[in-house]
């Protein structure tokens, strides 16, 4: 099986605090690799950053860092200091090494308030 | 231009229809995939592929029929267009190397369906 799974469906957060989006997976195979895309309200898929079960660091871009916990399958993305244009919808997904499909949670939708 | 790039960007069928959506890349990526995405559910994948002519079921199929028989284009087909296909459908492609994860998908600008 392979599934991703999102369990905030909403956050709101003031600007300039820090956010963790929740994600956990679950998958039996040992290669996987782990994804963040944001979506705005103009609908483009982002690519955020990217996280593969075999790195030992947590991955980082700019903001963006990926707290992965393989132990407990999460791989939450934290967005520091958090910025008005950080409202989207915010989506995890999963990359298996043998089938090559990437498959997506439910999403968050996050708000930054003023 | 370089990217991928979906046709139409909107478009209303009636219940019953065969209606066809278009899905192309100019990177050569042997991957391509379909999604939908619903309020409530995220993104779906609906079917995928590996390369020209391989093709397999994502998590919701029934309905639809894919083919790939150039690499860069992917259509998606409702052979029998129901209401509960409205949604907004992602095409998106993405590079595969042996033994790499970190090929991330690109994601087409979507289709907005609507089945009356």
């Amino acid at each position: 099986a392979q599934k991703i799974t999102q369990t905030q469906p909403g956050m709101f957060v003031q600007e300039k605090e820090a956010v963790t989006l929740d994600c956990t997976y679950d998958t039996s195979d040992q290669s996987y690799g782990l994804f963040w895309y944001k979506q705005p309200s103009s609908g483009e898929m982002i690519f955020l950053i990217y996280q593969g079960s075999y790195d030992e660091q947590n991955a980082t871009e700019g903001r963006y860092s990926l707290n992965f916990q393989k132990a407990r399958k999460s791989a939450n993305l934290v967005i520091s200091a958090s910025q008005l244009g950080d409202s989207a919808m915010y989506f995890c997904a999963m990359r298996l090494g043998r089938a090559q499909k990437l498959v997506f949670g439910q999403g968050t939708r996050l708000t930054i308030n003023p | 231009d370089a990217g991928i790039t979906q046709s139409p960007r909107y478009k209303i069928t009636e219940t019953g229809r065969q209606v066809t959506l278009m899905c192309h890349q100019t990177w050569s990526h042997s991957y391509m995939f379909w999604y939908r995405q619903d309020l409530g559910h995220g993104l779906r994948l609906i079917y995928y592929s590996a390369a020209a002519d391989i093709t397999d079921k994502g998590e919701v199929p029934d309905g639809y029929v894919v083919s790939r028989s150039k690499t860069e284009n992917f259509p998606l087909t409702l052979e029998s267009a129901t209401r509960s296909q409205t949604s907004v459908y992602f095409c998106a492609s993405s590079e595969f190397f042996m033994g790499q994860m970190n090929t991330e998908a690109f994601f087409g600008q979507g289709t907005r369906l609507t089945v009356v």
